[in-house]
């Protein structure tokens, strides 16, 4: 049973830097995207990017100035980093898996992990 | 960006009724429209992908259909576990957007 769970603080301050981490168990890293997605309160969904286990990355062109991923396949980990955070970023946060076939959709996620932005 | 747009927004129904959401996307994207399920403190769920194609474990109560830009989620009998948010998503191309969620409710 694949599960992948997030963790991270919860409580961030304006300006600084988010940190998040994804735990992946149940599979092999290899052959898939690694992606973030968030969901602030009362509002849609967001793709933030993705990271290959090779460490290529794609990031939402509306995000790309702050955001950074990173992975390490011996940890069966991958990570989120955002900086200069405002509240605007405050957000239920997960991460999901996506098989590294054109088109393919997000097949299992975590539950997430909510971040707040405040001083 | 590809936009999506789901309709409704919200939805009361009741158990055994039968349910369509809509998903329009602002341009083709073939068949590549994925279905999510999401209750609060629960990981979304995939459901249909590739339009059609159910997720291994899905009840077959759930189905999709749709192709170019307009696609539709069918519940054909409501049960108590369905109640939920309920995202479209194009996997056509980067960067992967969403429709802003269908919230089903109890009637």
């Amino acid at each position: 049973q694949v599960q992948l769970q997030e963790s991270g603080p919860g409580l961030v301050k304006p300006s600084e830097t988010l940190s998040l981490t994804c735990s992946v168990s149940g599979d092999s890293m290899t052959g898939y995207y690694w992606n973030w997605i968030r969901q602030p309160a009362g509002k849609g969904l967001e793709w933030i990017g993705r990271i290959y286990t090779s460490g290529s990355t794609y990031y939402n062109p509306s995000l790309k100035s702050r955001v950074t991923m990173s992975i390490d396949t011996s940890k069966k980990q991958f990570s989120l980093e955002m900086s200069s955070v405002t509240a605007a970023d405050t957000a239920l946060y997960f991460c999901a898996r996506q098989k590294a076939v054109a088109g393919d959709p997000f097949d299992y996620w975590g539950q997430g992990n909510l971040v707040t932005v405040s001083s | 960006d590809i936009q999506m747009t789901q309709s409704p927004s919200s939805l009361s129904a009741s158990v055994g009724d039968r349910v369509t959401i809509t998903c329009r996307a602002s341009q083709t994207i073939s068949r590549y429209l994925n279905w999510y399920q999401w209750r609060p403190g629960r990981a979304p769920k995939l459901l249909i992908y590739a339009a059609s194609s159910l997720q291994s474990g899905v009840p077959s109560r759930f189905s999709g259909s749709g192709s170019g830009s307009e696609f539709t989620l069918t519940i054909s009998s409501l049960q108590p576990e369905d109640y939920a948010t309920y995202y479209c998503q194009q996997s056509y191309t980067l960067p992967h957007t969403f429709g802003q969620g269908t919230k089903l409710e109890i009637k």
